[in-house]
Parts: C-alpha cells; sequence; structure tokens
C-alpha cells in the first residue's frame, strides 16, 4: 500500500536559516505529491503540490521537487520567518479515481526570532 | 467564503455517550472525508464519501458511522464514545476538477473521559 515517510521533529531554527524537511514515499503508478502546512489551532493548507515526474512544486518562499527515482518530494526553504512556525505534512494521492490522501506523521518547525 | 465549516470546536463526551459532529461545504465539492489527528500519527482517514447517497470506509472506521445524505453535508456519528476516541477530528472536502487537492475545516477537538 501507499505510505509517506517524513523526518522526525520537532525541528527548531533561527529566523532567516535555511530548511529542509525530507519526505519520501512509497506507491503504486503516479502519485501526485503534496505539502500541507498547518498553523497552531488551524486546520490543513495546502501549501503546494507536483503532479508528476521533476514538477516543482512552491509557494511563499516554500519549494519541492518531485523526484521519481529517489521516490522523495524534500520540502525547502531558503531563510525562515517566525511565522512560518507550523506543522508541516507530507501527503500522496495514487491518482486515477482516487481521492484519498496518505499523509505522513507531521513535522513540528519553531522559527525563533 | 465559509469553505469548510466544523462544529463544535470542543466536545467534552463521557464515555458511552453518543454525539454527531456536524461538517459542512458550500463549494460544491463531491467528495468529503474524515480523519482524525493524534500525536506522532499524522492524520488517518475514518470515512469518506464521493457523492450524496454514497458512503466508505477509510482506514479506522471502527466506531464511526457516516452517511451524505446532501452534497452539502457530511456528519460523524459516535454512537458510544470510548477514550480511545480521544482526538482532533478533521472533515475536508476535494473538488472533482482537482480530486486530490483537499480543503480542511478548523477541527473539532474531542475529549472523552
Amino acid at each position: 500500500g501507499n505510505s509517506v515517510t517524513q523526518m522526525e521533529g520537532p525541528v527548531t531554527l533561527s529566523e532567516e536559516a535555511f530548511l529542509t524537511i525530507n519526505c519520501t514515499y512509497t506507491a503504486t503508478g503516479y502519485p501526485s505529491l503534496f505539502w500541507y502546512v498547518q498553523y497552531p489551532g488551524e486546520g490543513l493548507q495546502l501549501l503546494l503540490k507536483a503532479t508528476k515526474a521533476d514538477d516543482k512544486g512552491s509557494n511563499k518562499g516554500f519549494e519541492a521537487t518531485y523526484r521519481k527515482e529517489t521516490t522523495s518530494f524534500h520540502l525547502e526553504k531558503g531563510s525562515v520567518q517566525v511565522s512560518d512556525s507550523a506543522v508541516y505534512f507530507c501527503a500522496l494521492n495514487s491518482g486515477g479515481s482516487n481521492y484519498k490522501l496518505t499523509f505522513g506523521k507531521g513535522t513540528l518547525l519553531t522559527v525563533n526570532p | 467564503n465559509a469553505g469548510v465549516t466544523q462544529t463544535p470546536k470542543f466536545q467534552v463526551l463521557k464515555t458511552g455517550q453518543s454525539m454527531t459532529l456536524q461538517c459542512a461545504q458550500d463549494m460544491n465539492h463531491e467528495y468529503m472525508s474524515w480523519y482524525r489527528q493524534d500525536p506522532g500519527m499524522g492524520l488517518r482517514l475514518i470515512h469518506y464519501s464521493v457523492g450524496a447517497g454514497i458512503t466508505d470506509q477509510g482506514e479506522v472506521p471502527n466506531g464511526y458511522n457516516v452517511s451524505r445524505s446532501t452534497t452539502e453535508d457530511f456528519p460523524l456519528r459516535l454512537l458510544s464514545a470510548a477514550p480511545s476516541q480521544t482526538s482532533v477530528y478533521f472533515c475536508a472536502s476535494s473538488p472533482p476538477r482537482d480530486r486530490a487537492m483537499a480543503f480542511f475545516g478548523q477541527g473539532t477537538r474531542l475529549t472523552v473521559v
């Protein structure tokens, strides 16, 4: 079955530091890949997505590249801000008529001023 | 723009009590789903629906019932609450043009004592 493994947290960084959160996946076929973000006390929001190999998703300074050869979708940001403090979830959808999302366990990011 | 609305936001139940978590969306989305979020477990799919009158089980359906009489509403019922159902519950919906992109509600924090 499908699975997503992401970097264990928590991750604590200083403002303007470089961020990487690792995500690898196992899936049949050609899944779509997602990063969702959950700010304190809120529901999840889609941060970015990629639907095929070598696609790069980007939003709010965050980027992730769909690497089929390494089955990875690592999240990066060049300079984090305090407002980026949140839980980040990597997720996949196996495509076709399947709506289901499979989530990783989440990584808590705290950015200190 | 209401999006996905969940009520209540917080609830405390005694073991054995029943209750219904409400979820409504105003985006005319076909697909709706319920997840539970537990520390270190990510989000796990409880039940989902691909349209009015159609529901199916997800990864962790035991102890929960759902129905889908309208496109807008997808309530989750706990018939006899147990402490193991203490969790944060999220409802989500997805549009037909991008089935894997989920819009989440703000969540219901349920405690069963």
